[in-house]
């Protein structure tokens, strides 16, 4: 089942606007990742979180998370047209089990108009 | 390194017909993931593999779907015999060994499948 589910589904903004996507999940992780999937192409990783922090940075994005409220928070600034693509949370379950599984959200499509 | 390779990268086929998908990941990776794409259902994982071992296939649809991973550099996913609800893009996906520190996944390019 999934567990991360990304909120809002579509985002449309202009170039210069900063672009804030939210993730919730259901268990305990590990970390929570974010990645992002240009059209017709395999997903890239961005950022990754620990459960053990609370804010992470590079480049222009910025990632909260908070594990009270099982959820994240995934902040590009200054949005280029180039952002534009979907971009999904996938987050580690902490739970006992084989190393590396992965769950991910369904997605948010961010659109960045010129 | 030249990142995960997934071939071919488009697949139409008739009903019924055997498909087989083939991933190489990326070297020194020892964790292999086969998902599956669709508007409806998004991303779902199907099958993942530890050193070479089916680790958790709950994802597999069905038995018409089998994988294999019969080395460290390779892997296939069957489907036999397609059916067009099987059309989605596959992808596959490593990740490094678990000392690195990190479970990042690296995914291939993927599979654009049709049956039709």
């Amino acid at each position: 089942s999934q567990q991360g589910e990304e909120d809002p589904q579509a985002l449309s903004i202009q170039e210069g606007e900063n672009a804030t996507m939210n993730c919730s999940y259901k268990t305990s992780i590990n970390n929570l990742q974010w990645y992002r999937q240009n059209s017709g192409r395999g997903l890239v990783h961005l950022i990754l979180i620990r459960s053990n922090e609370r804010e992470k940075h590079s480049g222009r994005l910025r990632v909260t998370l908070d594990t009270s409220k099982k959820s994240s928070s995934l902040l590009i600034t200054a949005s280029r047209a180039a952002d534009t693509a979907s971009y999904f949370c996938a987050t580690a379950p902490s739970r006992g089990g084989s190393q590396g599984n992965l769950i991910f959200g369904k997605g948010t499509k961010l659109s960045v108009k010129p | 390194d030249a990142g995960v390779i997934q071939s071919p990268r488009h697949e139409v086929t008739e009903m019924g017909q055997e498909v087989t998908l083939r991933c190489k990941p990326i070297s020194g990776h020892n964790s292999l993931f086969w998902y599956r794409q669709t508007m409806m259902r998004g991303l779902e994982l199907l099958i993942y593999f530890n050193n070479n071992v089916p680790i958790d296939d709950s994802g597999m649809p069905e038995d018409r779907f089998s994988a294999k991973m019969p080395n460290a550099s390779f892997s296939t996913l069957k489907i036999q015999p397609s059916e067009p609800r099987d059309s989605a893009v596959y992808f596959c996906a490593s990740s490094p060994p678990a000392s690195r520190g990190t479970d990042t996944q690296y995914f291939g390019p993927g599979t654009r499948l049709t049956v039709l």
